[in-house]
Formats: structure tokens, C-alpha cells, sequence
């Protein structure tokens, strides 16, 4: 089955700074790739998906990678603000009803 | 627009009472319904899924069960709970156009307390 690797765990930086968070993933079926913002105490929220039929995709401040030779897609923030400091989870899974596998987390910082 | 509702949003329990999380969703149908659960800090483990009314298939061994009696409905339980039963239980959703799955989104989740 599908193994999905997250990386780092933790991850601070100066407010204005870029962030990036790594995933990578085992199961070459796997042709979706959504990543998930959780603030304290509330529920994970869609920010970015990406299909494999594309390498990249942008929505303002927010990017996504991805590399399907290679099994690993990235997030990438720019300009952080505080307000980015949260939970962010990666995921990976195919188009039938298996369900989505996700990476374990990482809690980003952003420091003003 | 989709919808999805859970309630309640708060359950403090003794250990060794009954349990009874539901989750419902508007908007949409023969969605793909899911439960997880967060331990304070930590990932998201999934406990169950559901394909279709009747349909359940459990992905860990626990003293929890899950139904799907109507199409947008799916509700988690358990005869007795446990103190590690303690976690945000959160149920998402997954809508299908023909045979392909679309973006899942998860519901305001049941913090759940056990004593």
C-alpha cells in the first residue's frame, strides 16, 4: 500500500521568509496529491491540491511541486505571515475509493 | 453547496460508557465517507471508511464500530470506551463524479474526553 514521508516534523522561520515542506510518497498509482492547513483546535482545511498530470501549480502565496520520477512533491510558502503558522499535512492517493494516505505533519512557526 | 455537519462538537464520557459520534452531509451524493481520529499533537489516523449505505471497511482493531444507514450519514460508536478512546474525531468526505474520487474535506470534528 501507499507510505507517505513528511518532512520536517517542526520548521521555523522570520515572518517574510519562504517555507517549504517535503513529502514523498511509494505507490507510482498515486495521481492526487492535496495538502491540509490545521490551526489549533480546528479541522484540517484544503489549501492546494495538485494532479499528476501536472508538474506545478500556484495560488498566490502558495505553490506545489511535483516530481513523479522522483516520488516527492513539496509545499512552498513565500512571504510567511503569522498567520501561516499552523499544522500542515500532505496526502497522496489514486482516483478509485482507496482512501487517502497522510504524511504525519508539520508544525510550522512563523516568527515575527 | 456541500455541507458537512458533526455533532456534538464536545463529549465528555466515562470510561466504560456507550458512544455515539454523527456525522451527516448536505449537498452532494453517494459521497465517500470517512472517520479519523487526532490524538493532542498528532496525525491523522484513520478508523473507518465507507463506499455506500452499508458498506464499511474498519483500517484498525478498536473497541469502536461504524454504520452508514442512509447515503449521507455515517456514525461511529462504541459499547465501552477506553481512556486512549480520548481525541478529535473528525469525519470527512470525498464526492465521486463516475468512477473518479474528487477533494475530500473534513468536518468541524467531535472533541471527545474520556474519564
Amino acid at each position: 500500500g501507499e507510505n507517505v514521508e513528511q518532512h520536517p516534523s517542526t520548521l521555523s522561520v522570520q515572518e517574510g521568509d519562504s517555507a517549504v515542506i517535503k513529502c514523498t510518497y511509494s505507490d507510482s498509482a498515486s495521481n492526487y496529491f492535496p495538502w491540509y492547513k490545521q490551526e489549533l483546535g480546528k479541522r484540517p482545511q484544503l489549501i492546494i491540491d495538485i494532479r499528476s498530470n501536472v508538474g506545478e501549480k500556484k495560488d498566490q502565496r502558495i505553490a506545489v511541486t511535483l516530481n513523479k520520477t522522483a516520488k516527492h512533491f513539496s509545499l512552498h510558502i513565500t512571504e510567511t505571515q503569522p498567520e501561516d503558522s499552523a499544522v500542515y499535512f500532505c496526502a497522496a492517493g489514486d482516483s478509485g475509493n482507496t482512501p487517502l494516505v497522510f504524511g504525519k505533519g508539520t508544525r510550522l512557526s512563523v516568527i515575527a | 453547496s456541500q455541507t458537512i455537519h458533526q455533532w456534538p462538537a464536545t463529549l465528555v464520557q466515562p470510561v466504560g460508557s456507550p458512544l455515539s459520534l454523527e456525522c451527516t452531509v448536505e449537498g452532494t451524493s453517494n459521497p465517500n465517507l470517512y472517520w479519523y481520529r487526532q490524538a493532542a499533537g498528532r496525525g491523522l489516523q484513520l478508523l473507518f471508511y465507507s463506499v455506500g449505505i452499508g458498506q464499511i471497511s474498519s483500517e484498525v482493531p478498536q473497541n469502536l464500530s461504524a454504520s452508514r444507514p442512509q447515503d449521507r450519514q455515517f456514525i461511529l460508536s462504541s459499547k465501552k470506551l477506553l481512556l486512549s478512546d480520548s481525541g478529535f474525531y473528525l469525519c470527512a468526505w470525498r464526492g465521486r463524479r463516475g468512477r473518479f474520487q474528487e477533494t475530500q474535506y473534513f468536518g468541524p470534528g467531535t472533541r471527545l474526553l474520556v474519564l
